[in-house]
């Protein structure tokens, strides 16, 4: 059964510094999202992305944040000034339709990134 | 200092028993709901959907109702297993908001063998 999958698994990093977290959505879906998910707390949604730009995109999706799908497999997530309050899980997701038709959204098994 | 997380509520249920999830969701416009599960250390497996022109939905061995008088929804797990022990998050999706899901807080179930 096709799945999303995101690399690293786990990524450290020193407060400042640039990160990029990558993911491989279903092959045949067009609608791509980050969410994140910091520790004991719900699953939030960063971004959406579709047809080459970003759909919608929440408060916590500043400027420090930017996503990029630089082929026709890969979708990257970066943050460009890591800070402390980053730390987290970040999940991507795709669906084949927008959200309301098709079958969903579907997870990744996230990356959690830890800012020192 | 001490982190403020989530108090997951807990559903505690034998094996074999069936389950009911609930959630309550607040935005009147949301027209589409999913549930996802999630195990320790994976990320949201989808379950089940449905959108707000239903008022049931089955899977297999599992139901989700929606009621939008009340604006609630549950998850009904049918001969509960041992593999279903996760916690389960409900996430709605307002129609303007595009393809955002808002997701609830969670309930974490624990199958007794």
């Amino acid at each position: 059964e096709p799945e999303v999958t995101q690399t690293p698994s786990h990524q450290v990093t020193q407060m400042g510094q640039e990160v990029i977290l990558r993911c491989v959505p279903i092959s045949n879906h067009l609608y791509f999202y980050w969410y994140r998910q910091i520790l004991g707390q719900k699953v939030e949604f960063l971004v959406s992305f579709y047809n080459n730009e970003i759909s919608e995109k929440s408060e916590i999706f500043d400027d420090q944040f930017s996503v990029e799908r630089p082929d026709g497999s890969n979708f990257t997530l970066k943050i460009r000034s890591t800070k402390l309050e980053d730390s987290a899980m970040y999940f991507c997701a795709s669906s084949e339709y927008r959200a309301g038709t098709g079958t969903g959204q579907f997870f990744g098994p996230g990356t959690r990134l830890t800012v020192l | 200092g001490e982190s403020v997380g989530l108090h997951l509520p807990t559903l505690s249920v034998q094996e074999g028993d069936n389950s009911i999830i609930n959630c309550a969701y607040s935005n009147s416009a949301s027209d589409y709901f999913i549930w996802y599960k999630q195990e320790s250390g994976k990320g949201p497996q989808f379950i089940i959907d449905i959108r707000s022109n239903m008022d049931k939905r089955q899977g297999q061995r599992v139901t989700v109702l929606l009621n939008k008088t009340v604006k609630h929804l549950s998850l009904q797990i049918a001969a509960t297993q041992p593999g279903d022990s996760a916690v389960y998050f409900c996430a709605e999706r307002e129609k303007a908001a595009g393809n955002k899901l808002t997701f609830g807080g969670g309930t974490r179930v624990l199958v007794k063998p």
